[in-house]
């Protein structure tokens, strides 16, 4: 089936620093989407990708669709304490079907 | 909140005892999905159920069931406990009309000793 492999697992930062986290998928995605899982919360979906090359933010949060369609990466500008949480990538192979969730990287964010 | 909501919140089991986990949408979407959460295992689908009626397999189902009972609830049944079904447990349908844009419940949190 489907793997996504998710990096870092967790990182360490100070507040005012940026985040960059990725992930690299086995095969061909035509859908990417980053979700954050806030503690003891269910995830909230922060962007959607559905193109190749795609750019796209969310505030300080951009995520891009990897020009190979295997890869996505995520960038979180000037972290703050509240981007605390599980950051989750997700893809899909075709329109419509299921997503293939990564293991998710843990933020944490210093004052 | 309007959107997704699950009950019960917590349980906890003994192992061979049964359960059902609710969840009920309001976004008048027509799929509806159940996922278990395991530390550092990200989210895995367990049932989905793409309409009214209908009912699949995800990745992980063995030992459950589901239902959905109409198009606004989709449940989780748990025949038998078994600690490795120790999660939390998170039931999902589109915010939007793409599938891939999903809205979560809160979360179950079921511990079977």
């Amino acid at each position: 089936g489907q793997q996504l492999n998710q990096s870092p697992q967790s990182m360490f930062i100070q507040e005012g620093e940026d985040v960059s986290m990725n992930c690299t998928s086995s095969s061909i995605f035509n859908t990417w989407l980053w979700y954050k899982q806030d503690p003891g919360e269910g995830p909230v979906l922060l962007i959607a990708l559905y193109k190749a090359g795609e750019l796209t933010s969310n505030g300080r949060l951009t995520a891009q669709f990897g020009t190979t369609r295997k890869d996505s990466f995520l960038n979180i500008s000037a972290s703050i304490p509240s981007d605390v949480g599980i950051y989750f990538c997700a893809g899909s192979e075709t329109s419509g079907s299921r997503l293939t969730f990564g293991e998710g990287t843990q933020l944490t964010v210093n004052p | 909140n309007a959107g997704v909501t699950q009950t019960p919140k917590f349980q906890v089991l003994k192992t061979g005892q049964s359960m059902t986990l609710q969840c009920a949408q309001d976004m008048n979407h027509n799929s509806m999905y159940w996922y278990r959460q395991d530390p550092g295992m990200g989210l895995r689908l367990i049932y989905y159920s793409a309409s009214e009626g209908t009912t699949d397999k995800g990745e992980v189902p063995n030992g459950y069931n589901v239902s959905r009972l109409n198009k606004r609830e989709f449940s989780l049944r748990l025949e038998s406990a078994a600690p490795s079904q120790t999660s939390v447990y998170f039931c999902a349908s589109p915010l939007t009309g793409n599938t891939g844009e999903l809205f979560f419940g809160e979360g179950s949190r079921l511990t079977v000793l």
